[in-house]
């Protein structure tokens, strides 16, 4: 058990919906990072939070949001809905600022865009 | 941009053998390196990192060769077991925003027979 929790662990509406997946980061931890995982294009880094503040952006659609909360837990918003968003979304979390040391993996919630 | 790639998808291997799994890097300038295991329906688990001032570094059962003169990067797996298959992940750190995130590898298959 890594100490990450997100949910739902599975997630299933049609395009155009919105839905927000729920990240609680291990006792500790002040950064949460959110991936995008598919068959053809791995993991894929999204953002990163630091403390309440965003750090870093790598792929982010601009369809999709994210925040991280005062108890620094974190939602990914993902609005306007289309098939190819359907993956699995994996938040991970770390002590300090820094991608440049170990990120702790939840298991992931699995998005279906029907 | 930064590529991460696998030489080889899939490794099979028996029981008791030693496993090698290989990821070439294109940014001379990534400083931190990280393996990451992850299993059916679970997130990515980290197993072992190496930063750039180092070329070898031991855990339990595995070992991280560290080659910056060629950029390669191996997970050695000594006495592989069954609970060992798995996707390997090999990821390494990129500049984004100004800080470091990392950017992940294809992924490589192993698979133990027993």
């Amino acid at each position: 058990d890594s100490g990450v929790t997100q949910t739902p662990k599975h997630l299933i509406t049609a395009t155009g919906q919105r839905v927000t997946l729920r990240c609680s980061p291990r006792s500790g931890d002040l950064s949460v990072y959110w991936y995008q995982q598919s068959l053809d294009q791995g993991l894929q880094f999204l953002i990163q939070y630091y403390n309440g503040e965003e750090r870093a952006k790598g792929n982010i659609l601009e369809r999709f949001s994210a925040q991280q909360f005062p108890d620094l837990h974190s939602e990914l918003n993902l609005s306007s809905l289309e098939l190819g968003d359907s993956a699995l979304y994996f938040c991970a979390s770390s002590g300090g600022g820094s991608g440049d040391q170990p990120q702790h993996f939840g298991d992931g919630t699995r998005l279906s865009i029907l | 941009g930064e590529s991460v790639g696998l030489h080889l998808p899939t490794l099979s291997v028996q029981e008791g053998d030693n496993s090698i799994i290989n990821c070439a890097y294109s940014n001379s300038a990534s400083d931190y390196f990280i393996w990451y295991k992850q299993e059916s329906g679970k997130g990515p688990q980290f197993i072992i990192d190496i930063r750039s001032n180092m070329d070898k570094r031991q855990g339990q059962r595995v070992t991280v060769l560290l080659n910056k003169t060629v950029k390669h990067l191996s997970l050695q797996i000594a006495a592989t077991q069954p609970g060992d298959s798995a996707v390997y992940f090999c990821a390494v750190t990129t500049l984004n925003s100004g800080y470091s995130t990392l950017t992940f590898g294809k992924g490589t298959m192993l698979l133990v027979s027993p």
